[in-house]
């Protein structure tokens, strides 16, 4: 099955400076690729998502990049402000019905 | 809020006991996940079902079932608990199964095994 590598596990930037999460996926038949943010004792929502057939996406203050030849995908927060602190989380999926997750990025903005 | 309903909210139980959760999905949305959320950890998929019938299956150990009935709500049966079960139980939902459509997470039900 599918093995979902994500790192770092904690990252903790200054506010206004940028954020980068990296995860790796294992199956080349992947080919959806969402990000979820979770806040303390809520429930994930999804903030950005890309497929396999676009190599970059942008909304705002926040990017994903995907390089399907090296199976790795990335998620980018500019200009971080402390209510992006949170986890994250990537996954992957082939065509929408499993859904295999990284373990988490906790990210702490400081103010 | 995301329209997905889950309930209860918190549940104790003992080892040995059995168990069920419900969801139900935002209206409309016919596809339902069941994701568990130990603690610290990421969401590890068990189970989903598009309009009534299992679509995929992913690590849900044998104690484990599911089943989405006609009005598209869904149970998650554990059974045999142990204390390894504890964990945070997600349920999401989406219009289809298959397809670009966001997954909307319930608010989850914690489960306690003592």
């Amino acid at each position: 099955g599918e093995n979902v590598e994500q790192h770092p596990s904690t990252l903790s930037v200054q506010e206004g400076d940028s954020a980068v999460i990296k995860c790796t996926y294992s199956d080349s038949a992947s080919n959806y690729f969402p990000w979820y943010k979770q806040e303390l004792g809520k429930r994930p929502q999804l903030i950005i998502d890309i497929r396999s057939n676009v190599g970059e996406k942008k909304d705002q203050r926040i990017a994903v990049t995907l390089n399907k030849t090296a199976k790795h995908f990335s998620l980018h927060i500019t200009e971080t402000q402390p209510e992006d602190s949170a986890v994250y989380f990537c996954a992957a999926s082939r065509n929408f019905n499993k859904f295999y997750f990284g373990s988490g990025t906790k990210l702490n903005v400081k103010p | 809020d995301s329209g997905v309903t889950q309930t209860p909210k918190h549940l104790i139980t003992a080892t040995g006991q059995r168990v069920t959760l419900r969801c139900s999905p935002r209206s409309g949305d016919l596809s339902v996940y069941w994701y568990q959320q130990s603690l610290d950890q990421g969401l590890q998929f068990l189970i989903q079902y598009y309009n009534g019938e299992e679509r995929a299956k992913g690590n849900i150990l044998e104690r484990f079932s599911a089943q989405q009935f006609p009005d598209l709500h869904s149970e998650l049966n554990l059974s045999s608990l142990e204390l390894g079960d504890s964990a945070l139980y997600f349920c999401a939902s989406s219009i289809i199964a298959g397809g670009p459509v966001e997954q909307f997470f319930g608010p989850g039900t914690r489960l306690t095994v003592l």
